[in-house]
């Protein structure tokens, strides 16, 4: 398997553009996280679904962030307007149901000039 | 809110030398607690998973023990070596099938 699919896995854009960020999970994986690694707070967790429902968007930032998860392959999440506090790293992870261990993308560096 | 500490914040330590540091969660209603292993420009890789107290777990030089009870859990390296400088997290789910919850984790620094 090829793991968690970020991309892209940089991106520089200036402010009040549109940001979307891309994410394959692993197939088989029914639940799916975004977290965002801040100097100040760390990994942070925006946002999850689990069937490709959103279960709790309650760490998304703002309204400016949104998430989707058409199907089991494929979410994204996205911002707009950005803005250059939106600079971080964002990571999607996905595992199946219950404890079992996260697998987590590459990531994307957001950079907001 | 489930609060997951660390530490220390971070750990400088020569190669060779054994090292340990601490996680520390809430005991009540535990479900499972996560090492991760995080180096610089990757992504967080999975090192345990544990559930039950008293489990002890065993990669390699790395090893962890865990104390529900008391709520905090060990990861020991045994002999440092250089490539093991990276980021330690722990993270523990807030309820079952939800997310895990990271602790700020702790950075080793082994010096050649």
């Amino acid at each position: 398997d090829a793991g968690v699919i970020q991309s892209p896995r940089h991106e520089v854009t200036e402010m009040g553009q549109e940001v979307t960020l891309r994410c394959k999970p692993i197939s088989g994986h029914n639940s799916l996280f975004w977290y965002r690694q801040t100097m100040m707070r760390g990994l942070e967790l925006l946002i999850y679904f689990n069937n490709n429902v959103p279960i709790d968007d309650s760490g998304m930032p703002e309204d400016r962030f949104s998430a989707k998860m058409p199907n089991a392959s494929f979410s994204t999440l996205k911002i707009q307007p950005s803005e250059p506090r939106d600079s971080a790293v964002y990571f999607c992870a996905s595992r199946t149901t219950g404890y079992n261990e996260q697998f987590f993308g590459p990531g994307t560096r957001l950079t907001v000039l | 809110i489930l609060n997951v500490e660390q530490s220390p914040q971070s750990l400088h330590v020569q190669e060779g030398d054994s090292t340990n540091f601490t996680c520390s969660f809430p005991s009540s209603n535990f479900y499972a607690l996560h090492w991760y292993r995080w180096e610089t420009a990757k992504s967080p890789e999975a090192l345990f998973v544990m559930t039950l107290n008293g489990d002890e777990k065993k990669k390699g030089r790395i090893s962890a023990t865990l104390n529900t009870k008391e709520g905090y859990s060990y990861l020991y390296i045994k002999g440092s070596q250089p490539e093991d400088s990276a980021t330690y997290l722990c993270a523990t789910p807030v309820g079952g099938n939800t997310p895990l919850v990271f602790g700020k984790g702790t950075r080793l620094s082994v010096i050649a």
